[in-house]
């Protein structure tokens, strides 16, 4: 079965610092897509990132970017120039090709000082 | 704006008392998801249908039960509540283009809080 590590359970960052949240992932699949969903204190879930397994290039959107080491299984996120907005919980996930499930990690609660 | 409704955003019933929460869509997705939520953990998946296909979890209780009138509906029934089942319930799209596709991402609603008394 296909599982999602988070192993930070809360970290935190100063305004405009750079932070990076921490994922693997275990899966024998070779077609698989990574997501990380943002959830801020009572207010809906949002798409902040994905990667494309097959894809080499690291995605980017905006301040935020990935570090997908396929080999390692490993799927980090990093936060450049934090805002206080950015403080949310953060939940990696993981779908196989050809399904339409997400397994989630249990996530990580960011928490931006000023 | 496309977006995922929920109703009510917050629903007191009583122990034993069955309750219904309600999800719609603009988006014209043909996948449709209910998660619950419990504080500070990830959402678990309770079922979601593809178009009309309706898939369960294979550890999702009895108690839960869903329907998907039409593609812009779907609903939640708890038949019996327990103190167990207050949570968040989020509902969730998703447009998969071909069986066997890519995933695209999926949209949440607000979500519902449930509380039982």
């Amino acid at each position: 079965a296909q599982t999602v590590t988070q192993s930070q359970p809360e970290m935190s960052v100063q305004e405009a610092e750079t932070v990076t949240l921490s994922c693997t992932y275990d899966t024998s699949e070779s077609d698989y897509y990574l997501f990380w969903y943002k959830q801020p204190p009572s207010r809906q879930m949002i798409l902040v990132i994905r990667q494309e397994a097959y894809k080499q290039q690291n995605a980017t959107e905006n301040r935020f970017s990935v570090n997908f080491q396929k080999a390692a299984k490993s799927f980090s996120l990093k936060i450049s120039d934090s805002q206080l907005g950015d403080a949310a919980m953060y939940f990696c996930a993981y779908t196989a090709g050809g399904s339409e499930k997400l397994v989630f990690g249990k996530g990580t609660k960011l928490t931006v000082n000023p | 704006d496309a977006m995922v409704i929920q109703n009510p955003r917050y629903q007191v019933t009583q122990f034993g008392k069955p309750v219904t929460l309600s999800c719609s869509q603009t988006l014209n997705h043909n996948v449709m998801y209910w998660y619950q939520q419990k504080s500070s953990q990830a959402p678990k998946l309770l079922f979601h249908y593809y178009d009309k296909d309706f898939n369960n979890e294979a550890d999702t209780p009895d108690n839960f039960q869903s329907r998907r009138p039409n593609t812009s509906f779907c609903f939640l029934d708890i038949r019996s509540p327990g103190l167990g089942d207050a949570a968040m319930y989020l509902c969730a799209t998703s447009r998969v283009m071909v069986a066997g596709g890519p995933l695209n991402e999926q949209f949440f609603g607000p979500g519902t809080r449930l509380t039982v008394l």
